[in-house]
C-alpha cells in the first residue's frame, strides 16, 4: 500500500511560476524524500528531510515538513521547462525492517 | 548517471518464462534494492540486500526471488511470468542500511514486457 500521497496528481504552470507539490503519510516516519523522475527514466534523489526537521532549502527547492500534520509540501521556484517531470515523496520509516515507500507522484509540467 | 547500472534495458518474454536482472550498484555502496514500477501499482518496493544479506522485504512476490553476490552485485529472478508482470524493474543502492539509510542511487531501470 502507498505511504505518501502526494496532491495533485498533475500540475501545469508557465515557466517562472512556482510550483508547489504536497504528500500526506499515515504512519511515523525517520525521514521524508523527495525525488523527480523523468519519462521512463530512474529516479534522481532532490532533498532529503529528517523527521526533527521543519524545513529545508536546496537551490530552487524548498520542502516543508509537519510531523503533526503527517504532511510536506515541496517549492520549486522560478520553474523552468527543463524541470517537467514527475515527482515523488518518499517516507522512510522502519528499523532494521527500514523501507522507502513512494506515493504514486505528481506530473508537473512547465509550459515555456 | 547515478553509477548504478542495470542490464538488460528492456527485455521481451513470454508467460510462463523466467527471466534474470542484473544491477550493479555504485561503487563502495553495500545496499542495493529491487523497485517494481507499473502503472496501476505505481513505484513498489520489492527487496532490500545489504552486504549480501537480505534486509528488508517488501511486496515481493513468491514467483520473485533475489540475491546478491560477493562482489555486491545483485540479480532478480522472476519465474513463471505473467501478463501483469509487465513493468519498469529498478535497482537502488545506497550507502548505508536500516534507519541510518539517506538518498537511494537509482539505475536507469529494466522494463520487462510479458506478452
Amino acid at each position: 500500500s502507498q505511504q505518501g500521497e502526494e496532491d495533485p496528481q498533475a500540475l501545469s504552470i508557465q515557466e517562472g511560476e512556482n510550483a508547489t507539490m504536497n504528500c500526506s503519510y499515515k504512519t511515523s516516519i525517520n525521514n521524508l524524500q523527495w525525488y523527480r523522475q523523468n519519462s521512463g527514466r530512474g529516479l534522481v534523489h532532490l532533498i532529503l528531510i529528517r523527521s526533527n526537521e521543519r524545513e529545508k532549502h536546496s537551490g530552487r527547492l524548498r520542502v516543508t515538513l509537519d510531523t503533526s500534520k503527517k504532511s510536506s509540501s515541496l517549492l520549486i521556484t522560478a520553474s523552468r521547462a527543463a524541470d517537467t517531470a514527475s515527482y515523488f515523496c518518499a517516507t522512510g520509516s522502519g528499523g532494521s525492517n527500514y523501507k522507502l515507500t513512494f506515493g504514486k507522484g505528481t506530473l508537473l509540467t512547465v509550459n515555456p | 548517471d547515478s553509477g548504478v547500472t542495470q542490464t538488460p534495458k528492456h527485455l521481451i518474454t513470454a508467460t510462463g518464462q523466467r527471466v534474470t536482472l542484473r544491477c550493479s550498484p555504485r561503487s563502495g555502496d553495500l545496499s542495493v534494492y529491487w523497485y517494481q514500477q507499473s502503472l496501476d501499482q505505481g513505484l513498489q518496493f520489492l527487496i532490500q540486500y545489504y552486504n549480501g544479506e537480505e534486509r528488508a522485504k517488501g511486496n515481493i512476490l513468491e514467483r520473485f526471488s533475489a540475491q546478491q553476490f560477493p562482489d555486491l552485485h545483485s540479480e532478480l529472478n522472476l519465474s513463471s511470468l505473467e501478463l501483469g508482470d509487465s513493468a519498469l524493474y529498478f535497482c537502488a543502492s545506497s550507502t548505508s542500511s536500516g534507519g541510518a539509510t539517506g538518498e537511494q542511487f537509482f539505475g536507469p531501470g529494466t522494463r520487462l514486457t510479458v506478452l
